[in-house]
């Protein structure tokens, strides 16, 4: 089946400017991740969804971040006023019910430039 | 800070040479272990899993990895590499407190010299 979508896969945007990245999980997993990966880096954990709530947005830097489920399939992250520091890449995942003993399945990932 | 290291940023080994890459960790009480492989052009993808038992774990693709509790280490083996092995592998630790987040180490990129 359909692995985890993610869109777009590269967005280039102003220092300032709002942006929205979306994710597709699975079809019919409960549990949805944010990541985010500095160069060098390995992912960071940023917020979990479990179904329409999300369950722990203690990853999110600071409250221009903000993600939704609303209908607890697509996700979307919303960052306003972008910085460069920003730039990253923004990783989705998701998992059959949640819980660390469920696989992640990683999507392809939102390459974010901020100029 | 707590932390998960993986201490080899860069390997580049000939095809049929052994492998090992590290990956320490600094959480006390019981963890989960996970390494994690990204290929070129694909997604992160899960390698392998330690939750209990038998501390040598067997993952896809013939690797296999240690959970050493006394050294907070669980390194990731192979005895002859290929060169599709080449990728970037992850090391990942969920911590004691949670029971879903990961904690990620910075990545190991692996080149095999065919």
């Amino acid at each position: 089946g359909a692995g985890v979508s993610q869109t777009p896969s590269n967005k280039v945007t102003e220092k300032g400017k709002y942006v929205e990245l979306r994710c597709d999980p699975i079809s019919g997993h409960t549990a949805l991740y944010w990541y985010r990966q500095s160069l060098g880096q390995g992912p960071e954990f940023l917020i979990y969804f479990q179904g329409t709530g999300a369950a722990d947005d203690s990853g999110l830097p600071n409250d221009r971040f903000f993600a939704v489920r609303p209908e607890g399939s697509v996700s979307t992250l919303k960052i306003q006023r972008t910085e460069r520091g920003d730039s990253a890449v923004y990783l989705c995942a998701s998992s059959a019910y949640g819980g660390v003993v469920d696989t992640q399945y990683f999507g392809p990932g939102t390459r974010l430039t901020v100029l | 800070a707590q932390s998960v290291s993986q201490h080899n940023h860069h390997v580049i080994l000939s095809e049929a040479a052994s492998l090992e890459l590290g990956c320490n960790y600094s959480y006390g009480g019981t963890v989960n272990l996970f390494w994690y492989v990204q290929y070129p052009g694909q997604h992160l993808q899960l390698l392998l899993k330690y939750f209990s038992g038998d501390p040598l774990v067997k993952g896809i693709k013939g690797f296999e990895a240690e959970f050493i509790k006394s050294k907070f280490s669980f390194n990731l083996r192979k005895p002859s590499v290929q060169w599709s092995d080449t990728a970037e592998y992850f090391c990942a630790v969920n911590p004691p407190d949670s029971n879903y987040q990961l904690i990620w180490g910075a990545g190991t990129k692996l080149i095999i010299k065919p």
